[in-house]
């Protein structure tokens, strides 16, 4: 059964830094594409980034040389590493499998509050 | 990358048909065939309708079905049902690696 679990999230301050975590069962990370969805608060569904199965990376404006995406192959899990978070980063965060460029399987998402 | 546009609202009443718009530009939805579309109830994962813009997913009902035409997509739901009720996104490549979605639809089913 295919199967993605977000973690990481919490309450941080404006200005700090979370890692949030998705660890993938069923499939390997490492064989498709993984990319990080947001949703504010009473908001839409806001792509983030994407990280191919050849390592390669992309990011939303919103978030560009702020977040990282990355994978550890051995844990198949994908990881977002958010740095100088803003108030506007507050959303649920969710993970999901891509194929065929939509979006195939999501996890059931973490909430990130940023706020002081 | 500015979101899709999509109507705020549509509703139906069961057993109709409706369908829900998705507008991008020359840039995104009109360059590519890889519009896909999401069904999302509140508190829960997103789950997947349509991709390639027409495609239907194992699993998915073959009441809902994906077309396009220039630079505007569209969702059709037939047999408009209750469990229909829900939040609905249309999702394109945008190129260089990138992607955006629309602002999303709620679908009410009278």
């Amino acid at each position: 059964e295919v199967q993605e679990v977000e973690s990481g999230g919490g309450l941080v301050q404006p200005g700090g830094s979370l890692r949030l975590s998705c660890a993938v069962s069923g499939f390997t990370v490492s064989n498709n594409y993984m990319s990080w969805v947001r949703q504010a608060p009473g908001k839409g569904l806001e792509w983030v980034s994407v990280i191919y199965s050849g390592g390669g990376t992309n990011y939303a404006d919103s978030v560009k040389g702020r977040f990282t995406i990355s994978r550890d192959d051995s844990k198949n899990t994908v990881y977002l590493q958010m740095n100088s978070l803003r108030a506007e980063d507050t959303a649920v965060y969710y993970c999901a499998r891509g194929t065929s460029s939509s979006w195939a399987d999501w996890g059931q998402g973490t909430l990130v509050t940023v706020s002081s | 990358q500015s979101a899709l546009t999509q109507p705020a609202s549509v509703s139906g009443s069961p057993g109709q048909s409706i369908t829900i718009s998705c507008t991008g530009t020359s840039s995104d939805v009109g360059s590519y065939n890889l519009v896909s579309w999401y069904q999302h109830h509140p508190g829960k994962a997103p789950k997947l309708m349509i991709y390639e813009g027409s495609k239907r997913p194992s699993g998915v009902s073959n009441r809902f079905s994906g077309s396009k035409s220039g630079n505007t997509a569209s969702l059709t739901i037939s047999g408009l049902q209750a469990e229909d009720e829900a939040d609905y996104y249309c999702c394109s490549y945008a190129g260089s690696s990138t992607y955006v979605f629309g602002t999303g639809t709620k679908v009410t089913v009278l």
